[in-house]
């Protein structure tokens, strides 16, 4: 029961270019949504969020967006450069309850940026 | 500011041996939170700590697997009679009290079971 899907297992992207990488869920009480970054034999880094009362966040070069009607959200890297190579997961949380919870990740989308 | 620490980074061990890992969160972070990795997957949830308190395990915690934080600082995940399935890289995650839904990552340490 994959509740958080990527189905974009890799993207190329010239370097100066746009990358665009996509993010579904599928359970409607996921409120909060955040964005990391993972280069091999490292963990996950944190890159961006968004609370599901927004539709956008914006943090210099990455911007995410939030579909709550279509379980969709986006995170836009304007312009990608080579050092953005890395995996990229998708995750969410409930956080209406007011205490921390487990994060639910997709598998991740594989970010090529290409000279 | 140090980041999430993880020891050791790598543990190769027989089939039925017990390995234990260690992760110490950043400081102040009162909570933590333990992951499992496998190839081409995401990371999946396994326990989560409040200060020294375990408030949720995953059904994905069998009872071989076995996790403390005993003063609320650092914590150790033990698994007992280790199998090839066991095979993934173990993540360590810790939040703070005013922004605890976002989790800062440790390293990592990467278990293979021959």
């Amino acid at each position: 029961d994959q509740q958080v899907k990527q189905n974009s297992p890799s993207l190329s992207v010239q370097e100066g270019r746009i990358s665009i990488l996509n993010c579904d869920y599928t359970n409607s009480m996921f409120d909060y949504f955040l964005w990391y970054k993972k280069y091999p034999a490292e963990g996950p880094t944190f890159l961006i969020s968004i609370s599901s009362i927004k539709d956008k966040n914006e943090d210099g070069r990455f911007t995410v967006f939030l579909n709550k009607s279509a379980k969709h959200l986006s995170l836009h890297i304007v312009p990608s450069q080579p050092g953005d190579s890395a995996v990229y997961f998708c995750a969410a949380s409930f956080i209406n309850t007011g205490t921390a919870s487990k994060l639910t990740f997709g598998t991740g989308t594989r970010l090529q940026v290409t000279l | 500011d140090t980041g999430v620490s993880q020891d050791p980074r790598h543990k190769i061990t027989k089939r039925g041996q017990n390995v234990t890992f260690r992760c110490d969160p950043i400081s102040e972070h009162n909570r933590l939170y333990w992951y499992r990795q496998t190839l081409g997957q995401g990371p999946e949830f396994l326990t989560y700590f409040q200060n020294e308190a375990q408030l949720e395990k995953s059904r994905l915690l069998s009872d071989r697997f076995s996790a403390e934080r005993p003063k609320g600082s650092f914590s150790t995940l033990e698994i007992q009679r280790t199998e090839q399935g066991d095979s993934a890289m173990y993540l360590c995650a810790s939040s703070s009290r005013t922004r605890n839904y976002e989790q800062y990552f440790g390293p990592g340490t990467r278990l293979t079971v021959t």
